[in-house]
């Protein structure tokens, strides 16, 4: 089945620092979702990109969705303590029942 | 915005007992419903896709019979889990693709059911 590779899986930074995590993927996607997830909760969709080489911002968030549909970066400026928690990659494909595969996270960690 | 209830947030049970979680679209139609299960420090493993009035589709290496699903509505999905042992323990998370919403955005998640099996 598809794989997705996240990295870093986890990282601290000290509050006001700019973050990076990208995706990659075995296999072409044509959607690419960004998620963030709070210990004890379900994940929150926090970008949604659909065409190669698009690069969407949302507040100081922004994520591209790479040229090869294998890939996806997103990256976080001037973070903040409540940037804490594990974000997630995922993938999704049109036809069939449209399953979104996930990333294995990255967790964040901002240091007041 | 779209919101997905589930239900119970939390469970313990005993192992050979079965426990159920109810996963609902509040304010709109789910076409289909996803179920997810996510152990510590892992990432959301899809179990099943189930469509209303059909029978659910299991990912490859799902007991169907020891997960029951059951999407009896538009708006309302359970996943009844039989036997339960200490294994399936775990965190299940519900998704429900919403109609006539692009692809990514239709997708809202559940709050989780935290399962315990003693």
């Amino acid at each position: 089945g598809q794989q997705l590779n996240q990295s870093p899986q986890s990282m601290f930074i000290q509050e006001g620092e700019d973050v990076s995590m990208n995706c990659t993927s075995s296999s072409i996607f044509n959607t690419w979702l960004w998620y963030k997830q709070d210990p004890g909760e379900g994940p929150v969709l926090l970008i949604a990109l659909y065409k190669a080489g698009e690069l969407t911002s949302n507040g100081r968030l922004t994520a591209q969705f790479g040229i090869t549909r294998k890939d996806s970066f997103l990256n976080i400026s001037a973070s903040i303590p409540s940037d804490v928690g594990i974000y997630f990659c995922a993938g999704l494909n049109s036809g069939g029942y449209q399953k979104v595969t996930f990333g294995i996270g990255t967790k964040l960690q901002v240091i007041p | 915005g779209a919101v997905v209830s589930q239900h119970p947030s939390w469970v313990i049970c005993k192992s050979g007992t079965s426990v159920k979680i109810e996963c609902r679209s509040l304010d709109f139609q789910a076409t289909t419903m996803f179920w997810y299960r996510q152990f510590p420090k892992q990432s959301l493993m899809l179990m099943a896709t189930s469509n209303e009035g059909s029978k659910a589709t299991y990912e490859q290496g799902v007991e169907k019979d020891k997960f029951l699903i059951n999407h009896a509505s538009l708006t309302l999905s359970t996943l009844t889990v039989t036997s339960a042992h200490p294994e399936d323990s775990s965190f299940y998370i519900c998704s429900a693709r919403e109609r006539m919403v692009p692809a990514g955005y239709g997708y809202t998640f559940g709050s989780g059911t935290r399962l315990t099996v003693v």
